[in-house]
């Protein structure tokens, strides 16, 4: 399973962009990107995904470099709310029905400030 | 509804006890996962069943048994376990890729049950 590499925590001023980066350097060229974020004692929650384009939602933005070994998520204005474990995740599939697994890394701690 | 539910939200059990998690989902998903969460770790994968049957084991001991008894619902069967099995338990469920590959598609998870093994 390709490996990915997050700092450990992160601050961030409510009201500006929090930019989360991960590397994946082992990606290979099957395999997508997705973020999910962890509110305390809560399950995680989906964010994004992509494969090699860039991609937004309501969410959020990824932004994946041309050769795929890293990428950038953007929370455009956060909010306290968004306070959470951030986990950047290579998605490897399972089996021919199309199930997946997910390897969750450590994450990125974001605490999104006053 | 995208809504994963399970239940108990907590559960205490001694070494000896029997008990059950219970998982359960309406989006029509067949693919569903069990997932084991210590704390401050991330959530490591247990299992994982796709259209009903159980498609993978990630090594997980014997005093762990889950069941899917129908598409909607998936259980988690245990006994015997030790002070060291305490953990956040999820669950989650997505749809499931084509055979012939394409899209890929999120997990939905629940909120957990917090297991305490006394």
């Amino acid at each position: 399973d390709a490996k990915t590499t997050q700092p450990t925590s992160m601050d961030c001023a409510e009201g500006r962009a929090a930019n989360l980066p991960c590397n994946h350097s082992t990606i290979s060229g099957n395999e997508y990107v997705y973020w999910y974020r962890q509110i305390h004692s809560q399950g995680p929650q989906y964010i994004i995904h992509g494969l090699k384009n860039n991609e937004t939602n309501e969410m959020a933005s990824l932004i994946i470099t041309e050769d795929r070994k890293s990428s950038t998520l953007i929370l455009p204005h956060a909010t306290l709310r968004d306070t959470a474990v951030y986990y950047c995740i290579v998605r490897v599939a399972l089996d021919e029905g199309g199930s997946e697994k997910l390897v969750f890394g450590k994450g990125t701690k974001l605490t999104v400030n006053p | 509804d995208t809504e994963v539910t399970q239940t108990p939200k907590h559960l205490v059990m001694g070494m000896t006890n029997k008990k059950s998690l219970k998982c359960e989902q309406h989006m029509g998903h067949r693919a569903m996962y069990w997932y084991k969460q210590k704390a401050k770790k991330p959530p490591e994968l247990m299992f994982v069943y796709s259209y009903e049957k159980l498609s993978i084991n990630e090594s997980v001991p014997s005093r762990f048994s889950p069941e899917c008894p129908n598409s909607s619902l998936l259980n988690l069967h245990l006994h015997a376990l030790q002070p060291e099995d305490s953990a956040l338990y999820l669950c989650a469920s997505s749809r499931t890729r084509g055979t012939s590959g394409g899209i890929t598609y999120e997990q939905y998870f629940g909120p957990g049950t917090r297991l305490t093994v006394t």
